[in-house]
């Protein structure tokens, strides 16, 4: 059975910064690539962040190029985000997602606020 | 950036019915491949979202045959035959084809 457990989460306040964590299991994880996708309170989904299976690439919107960094430990089966320079407007339950959004995890609430 | 407009915002049904949902891209989502990246989601309350159907219309595991996806290029529709209750939540449509990935503002289903 696929698994995705993100931890991480929490109240930061503006400026700060914040790391994610999602560790993956039931399937082969360096075989597929991942992604952080986001959803505010009430809101849509948004995607955040993708990254290779093999970590060498990595690919963002421009609502976080250059404060959100993917990175992944293929030893460990597990998918990281950084998160720099947070803003108000980055509150949102955090989900990993494997290729494609074929699968989801239960997602982190990461709280922006002073 | 890809811009995925979906349709109806929301839809109120009764149990038994078939209602589609409308799903149009700024650009064709056909990738370099030769496969279309479409997909449709399903987030029921409180929940995390899950992937009903990928590449416009192969249902994934378990996802029962009342649903089916259609479509091509930029025009995309998902079906629903015979609704039940557990059907309700928010639909989304995503493409994976182009960067950014981008999602439709999602359709709420509800059961009259």
């Amino acid at each position: 059975e696929v698994q995705l457990v993100e931890t991480g989460g929490g109240l930061v306040q503006p400026g700060r910064s914040l790391k994610l964590s999602c560790v993956a299991s039931g399937f082969t994880f360096n075989n597929y690539w991942m992604s952080w996708t986001r959803q505010a309170p009430g809101k849509g989904l948004e995607w955040v962040a993708s990254i290779t299976n093999s970590g060498g690439s990595t690919y963002y919107p421009d609502s976080v190029k250059g404060r959100f960094t993917i990175s992944r430990d293929n030893a460990q089966n597990t998918l990281y985000l950084q998160m720099n320079s947070l803003r108000s407007e980055d509150t949102a339950t955090y989900y990993c997602t494997r290729e494609g959004f074929a699968y989801w995890g239960q997602g982190t609430l990461v709280t922006v606020s002073s | 950036d890809v811009v995925m407009t979906q349709t109806p915002p929301s839809l109120s049904v009764a149990i038994g019915q078939s209602v589609s949902i409308s799903c149009k891209s700024s650009q064709s989502l056909v990738y370099s491949d030769g496969k279309t990246y479409l997909h449709w989601l399903l987030q029921s309350s409180g929940r995390s979202p899950k992937r009903l159907i990928y590449q416009v219309s192969n249902l994934d595991s378990g996802v029962p045959d009342r649903f089916s996806g259609t479509g091509s290029q930029k025009d995309f529709t998902l079906k629903i035959s015979r609704v039940e209750a557990k059907d309700l939540g928010v639909y989304y449509c995503a493409q994976t084809t182009h960067f950014p990935l981008t999602f439709g503002s999602g359709t709420k289903l509800e059961i009259k």
